[in-house]
C-alpha cells in the first residue's frame, strides 16, 4: 500500500533533549516536506526537499533540521526542543512537487515540557 | 506564492450541496488549485485539483472562473462524515502554503 509513515505517533519530551521524528515513503517520490499544525494557524511548512541531498527552508524553519540521504526517508530533527515547538507535525510527499497532489502521513503529536 | 482566503466556518445539513469558495487574487500563471480535507488528528487528504474551468471526480467538483482569482469546491449531498476542515491550496513550486481552512459542520 502506498503510504507515508511517520514515527512516533506521540512523543513527550523535555526542553533541550534532542529528538528525531522519522518519515518514510514507499512511492519513490522525489519531493518531501514537513509541516507543523497549531490551532488557528493551519499548516505551516518547516522544510522541504526536492530530491536526495537537496533541502530548503519553508516558512518556519527555526529550531529544526532535516536531512535527505535516501529518497524514501526525510527525518525531522530537533536539536534542542523548546516548549514553543509543541505541535502536531505532518510529513508529506509528492512525485515532484510543482503543485502535484501531496500524500500526508498520520502525524506526530509532540509535547515539549 | 498566492495567498488564499476562505470562510472560517460553514454549517450545512445532511443531503444538501455545499459550496466553499476560495479567493486567490494574485494567482500566478503556472499555479494549480488544490483542495484538501482534514479530519481531527489526521493528515490532510487530497480531494480535487484543477487549473481552469471545471473539474469533477467521484467526491467533488471544482469550479474555476476564467480569471482564476477564485475557485469553488462543491460537495454534493453531504453526510455527517463530511464534517472536516477543507483547505484551498494554490501553487506550483515547492513551497506549499496552507491557509487556516474552512471548518465544515454537517448537521443531521
Amino acid at each position: 500500500e502506498a503510504q507515508v509513515t511517520q514515527n512516533p505517533r506521540y512523543l513527550i519530551t523535555v526542553t533541550g533533549k534532542k529528538l528525531t521524528v522519522t518519515c518514510s515513503q514507499n512511492m519513490n517520490h522525489e519531493y518531501m516536506s514537513w509541516y507543523r499544525q497549531d490551532p488557528g494557524l493551519g499548516l505551516r511548512q518547516i522544510y522541504y526537499s526536492m530530491n536526495v541531498e537537496v533541502t530548503d527552508k519553508g516558512d518556519v524553519p527555526e529550531g529544526y533540521k532535516v536531512s535527505r540521504k535516501e529518497k524514501r526517508n526525510f527525518p525531522l530533527i530537533l536539536e534542542s526542543p523548546s516548549p514553543n515547538q509543541t505541535s502536531l507535525y505532518f510529513c508529506a510527499s509528492s512525485p515532484r512537487g510543482y503543485g502535484e497532489k501531496l500524500f500526508f502521513g498520520s502525524g506526530t503529536q509532540l509535547s515539549v515540557l | 506564492l498566492a495567498k488564499t482566503t476562505q470562510p472560517i466556518s460553514m454549517d450545512s445539513y445532511e443531503g444538501q450541496e455545499v459550496n466553499i469558495t476560495c479567493s486567490h487574487n494574485n494567482i500566478a500563471t503556472n499555479d494549480y488549485i488544490t483542495w484538501y480535507q482534514q479530519f481531527p488528528s489526521q493528515g490532510p487528504r487530497f480531494i480535487i485539483q484543477g487549473y481552469k474551468t471545471k473539474v469533477t471526480n467521484e467526491v467533488a467538483s471544482l469550479f474555476i472562473p476564467a480569471d482564476r482569482k477564485s475557485s469553488t469546491l462543491s460537495l454534493p449531498r453531504v453526510s455527517l462524515s463530511d464534517t472536516a476542515v477543507y483547505y484551498c491550496l494554490v501553487g506550483y513550486g515547492q513551497n506549499f502554503v496552507f491557509g487556516p481552512g474552512t471548518r465544515l459542520s454537517v448537521l443531521p
